[in-house]
């Protein structure tokens, strides 16, 4: 399977604390992009990164990669209660003609206020 | 664009019966995707497409499970017979793939189905 696989399955910290979650993969990658899911809703995409890419920020959000132990971690800091949610990675490997995606298992992050 | 649109939000039905249901994909988007989700068994990729095409169908569980794309605009996924352990959210995504510069997904709010 080319499926990811999040650890921790899960994660609970204080308000303001960093919140670290990794994903390792089995197979070459194009990119390796993280998603969040509220419960009960779709999931959303946070941000992309590139095979040919180390490290990458979206505001409170840092991702890096590593295509030689094919893992990645994301890291939220300075958490809020507001992101408490499931947090997934997803694999987008280029194979038969066509791009598919991914996911991994999760990890569910509580964020105490 | 209002985003990917699935139908039903919601679908209880009885072991036995026939359960469609439908996607509308972002506009301009050439992969559609139908995930489903469990609490057991995480998100499963069911089958994807490309320009209309199914590319992998690996991931449908049974023959029961059945999906088209008969055009850029609109998918189905179809369960015929129902039973209660196909009782999952089903996710439809679609994304913009342009062989190695593939792009973000955009997923559905998803349909519950309830099958008693």
């Amino acid at each position: 399977s080319q499926q990811g696989e999040e650890d921790p399955q899960a994660l609970s910290i204080q308000e303001g604390e960093n919140a670290t979650m990794n994903c390792s993969y089995k197979t070459s990658i194009n990119n390796l992009q993280w998603y969040r899911q509220n419960s009960g809703r779709g999931l959303v995409h946070l941000i992309l990164i590139r095979s040919n890419e180390r490290e990458k920020h979206s505001g409170r959000l840092r991702v890096t990669l590593d295509t030689s132990k094919k893992s990645s971690s994301l890291l939220i800091t300075a958490s809020r209660a507001a992101d408490t949610a499931s947090y997934f990675c997803a694999t987008d490997v280029f194979s038969a003609g066509a791009n598919n995606l991914f996911f991994g298992t999760g990890t569910r992050l509580t964020v105490i206020p | 664009d209002a985003g990917v649109i699935q139908s039903p939000r919601h679908e209880v039905t009885e072991m036995g019966q026939e359960v469609t249901l439908r996607c509308k994909p972002i506009s301009g988007h050439n992969s559609l995707f139908w995930y489903r989700q469990t609490m057991m068994r995480g998100l499963e990729l069911l089958i994807y497409f490309n320009n209309n095409v199914p590319i992998d169908d690996s991931g449908m569980p049974e023959d029961r499970f059945s999906a088209k794309m008969p055009n850029a605009s609109f998918s189905t996924l179809k369960i015929q017979p129902s039973e209660p352990r196909d009782s999952a959210v089903y996710f439809c995504a679609s994304s913009w793939g342009q062989g190695y510069s593939g792009t973000e997904a955009f997923f559905g709010q998803g349909t519950r189905l309830t099958v008693v």
